[in-house]
């Protein structure tokens, strides 16, 4: 299998323009996660979905921010309009079932966001 | 926030064992501990993780206290290829909370 797959791997846009971030999960797992990392708040989970399903979104920052999960092999965040300070490395994560049953969480290579 | 305390930083000889500590003081009875390594520019590496005895895996060993208030992931013969930032993590169900964890250098 060749992993989460994120693309694309970086990303520079203009403060105001649409950003789509796109994730393929490995084949079979059943949660994806969203991750955003910065120097400064590190590693914060910003959604995750189970089986196609948004379960928990308490970590997206604001309304620009959106994630959508539309069949199991896909899954895209967007942030609509951007800004500077989103600027980031934005991770999406798979695992093959519940954590709490002894599963960890395959990570992908991130997608690097610029916005000027 | 984190349910972890780990030092920002540690140095370690090549060839020795790394000896990375975690605080979870406050951890309940059916949390785990998961410990991930970060290599700069690259996504989150899963490690090992355990609830209470002690773990061994090919990559690394995990001894958790009694009390299971602490645990120290050892790496027992330590690289130039392990340098990364390590996250201790106490997580049941979906709840990843990762903290600053510690960067580990490894020192030729």
């Amino acid at each position: 299998d060749a992993g989460v797959i994120q693309s694309p791997r970086h990303e520079v846009t203009e403060m105001g323009q649409e950003v789509t971030l796109r994730c393929k999960p490995i084949s079979g797992h059943d949660y994806l996660f969203w991750y955003r990392q910065t120097m400064m708040r590190g590693l914060e989970l910003l959604i995750y979905f189970n089986n196609n399903v948004p379960i928990d979104d308490s970590g997206m920052p604001e309304d620009r921010f959106s994630a959508k999960m539309p069949n199991a092999s896909f899954s895209t965040l967007k942030i609509q309009p951007s800004e500077p300070r989103d600027s980031a490395v934005y991770f999406c994560a798979s695992n093959p079932s519940e954590p709490r049953v002894n599963t960890e969480a395959f990570f992908g290579q991130g997608t690097r966001l610029t916005v000027v | 926030d984190a349910k972890t305390t780990q030092p920002p930083s540690m140095d370690c000889a090549e060839g020795r064992a790394a000896n990375l500590p975690c605080n979870h003081s406050t951890i309940s009875g059916n949390e785990y501990v998961y410990w991930y390594r970060q290599i700069h520019s690259q996504g989150p590496q899963y490690i090992i993780h355990g609830l209470k005895n002690n773990e061994t895996n090919e990559m690394a060993s995990l001894i958790i206290t009694e009390d299971r208030k602490s645990s120290t992931l050892i790496l027992p013969h330590a690289t130039l290829r392990d340098t990364a930032v390590y996250y201790c993590i106490v997580q049941y169900g979906q709840n990843f909370v990762f903290g600053p964890g510690t960067r580990l250098s490894v020192l030729p």
